[in-house]
């Protein structure tokens, strides 16, 4: 089955850091991929959706200078959280669409959980 | 605005009873329904996956229904396990969107040995 890979897992950062995830879908090519953004006990919001070749789209409240998407390849997406603060600490999944149509199946990353301190 | 709500919030069963979990999203105008499994701290496993054009799909001990019409979808767990205790989240891919689902805010499943 096709798989979505996530890296890191975990990463624990001190205020004022950038920290850099990555989504990559291993035998699938994902035009398409969305980063999703989770608080405890709450469901995932999108954050935004990021198009290969293009700039990403952004989801209301959610500050494009702050979370900098890029997707540079058609197996790879990443998300940096820029100047990183204790409120950024989240859970973090990326998923990517296989196909190129909108009811294709999504494909989920493992998640990364930030905590800035 | 599409909204995805779940209920119950939360389940509490013994090990061996069947149960259902509940769905319901606002707008009908969907290419397809979702439901997920979600550990504690992990990520999400896909479960089932219907197009609107499907009523139900089954997979093992599982089964989920589709009526699009009244923007309703349920998921069938028979012979529950311990195993089975996780959050559930179902969710939608609506027309217009760019093809990213839109989660409820899941139930979350205790199944007693």
């Amino acid at each position: 089955g096709a798989v979505v890979s996530q890296h890191p897992s975990r990463v624990i950062c001190k205020s004022g850091t950038s920290v850099k995830i990555e989504c990559r879908s291993l035998d699938f090519q994902a035009t398409t991929m969305f980063w999703y953004r989770q608080f405890p006990k709450q469901s995932l919001m999108l954050m935004a959706t990021s198009n290969e070749g293009s700039k990403a789209t952004y989801e209301q409240g959610v500050e494009k200078d702050k979370f900098l998407i890029n997707h540079a390849s058609l197996t790879l997406s990443t998300l940096t959280v820029a100047s990183a603060h204790p409120e950024d600490s989240s859970f973090y999944i990326c998923s990517a669409r296989q196909g190129v149509p909108l009811n294709s199946p999504l494909h989920f990353g493992n998640g990364t959980r930030l905590t800035v301190t | 605005k599409q909204e995805v709500t779940q209920i119950p919030a939360a389940l509490s069963v013994p090990e061996g009873e069947n149960l259902v979990l509940n769905c319901s999203f606002t707008d009908s105008a969907i290419y397809n329904l979702q439901w997920f499994r979600q550990d504690p701290g992990k990520g999400l496993t896909s479960l089932l996956l219907i197009q609107s054009s499907q009523r139900e799909q089954t997979s093992g001990r599982l089964n989920a229904s589709l009526d699009k019409s009244s923007g309703r979808s349920t998921l069938y767990i028979a012979a529950s396990q311990p195993g089975d205790s996780a959050t559930y989240l179902c969710a939608v891919v609506s027309w217009g969107s760019q093809g990213n689902l839109i989660f409820g805010k899941g139930t979350k499943l205790s199944v007693k040995p």
